[in-house]
């Protein structure tokens, strides 16, 4: 079955340092990958996708590589702001027989940036 | 364009009873999906709706349910509510079962309490 490995948090960084949020994935098929961000009190909001090997999602400064020999999306920002502290989800879908279109998460990292 | 409403917002209950949440999507969406989150389990899909059809299932036992509408809203029922069911119920909305690398929207989730 797919599955979505993430470092284990929480990760607390100071005002512009660099983030580096590990992700491992284990998927059928050729699944496409994602970071989601929750803000405190509130849902899921989609922060990149990459849907084939190579490809670069990036918004809001964060990046991260689908790496297909690595099975890994690591999300990475140069410089983050107290504003970035959420919590981080990895996740995948893969078309594969009853399960497309479902969302596999990974546990979730808690970022907290102190000013 | 108003994004998914999911009502109420929180909710108490006691065991043995039932309860139904409720999601409004983004409006033109056909496709609705219900994800519970615990600090234990993360986030676990429970099941989507496309054109009132349930397409897809999570691994929740029978007493988790739902349905949508012909407006494309949906509701979740659980019965018989265990402790362990006190969670952070969220739904998704997208424009179609489709290909792995379309958005999902998130609402806010209900966040139930089960004494």
């Amino acid at each position: 079955g797919n599955s979505v490995t993430q470092m284990e948090g929480p990760v607390t960084l100071s005002e512009e340092a660099f983030l580096t949020i590990n992700c491992t994935y284990t998927a059928t098929g050729y699944p496409s990958l994602f970071w989601y961000v929750q803000y405190p009190g509130e849902g899921l909001q989609l922060l990149l996708k990459a849907t084939k090997a190579d490809d670069k999602g990036s918004n809001k400064g964060f990046e991260a590589t689908y790496r297909k020999e690595t099975t890994s999306f690591h999300l990475e920002k140069g410089s983050v702001q107290v504003s970035d502290s959420a919590v981080y989800f990895c996740a995948l879908i893969s078309i594969s027989s009853g399960s497309a279109r479902q969302l596999t998460f990974g546990s979730g990292t808690q970022l907290t940036v102190l000013p | 364009k108003a994004g998914v409403t999911q009502t109420p917002r929180y909710l108490i209950k006691t065991r043995g009873q039932q309860v139904t949440l409720s999601c409004s999507p983004i409006s033109g969406h056909r496709s609705v999906s219900w994800y519970q989150q615990t600090p234990g389990q993360g986030l676990q899909f429970l099941f989507e709706y496309f054109s009132e059809t349930q397409r897809n299932k999570g691994n929740f036992p029978g007493r988790f349910s739902g349905r949508q509408f012909s407006n494309s809203r949906s509701e979740m029922n659980v019965s018989t509510l265990e402790l362990g069911d006190s969670a952070l119920y969220l739904c998704a909305s997208s424009l179609y079962v489709a290909a792995t690398n379309e958005k999902l929207f998130f609402g806010s989730g209900t966040q139930l309490s089960v004494l």
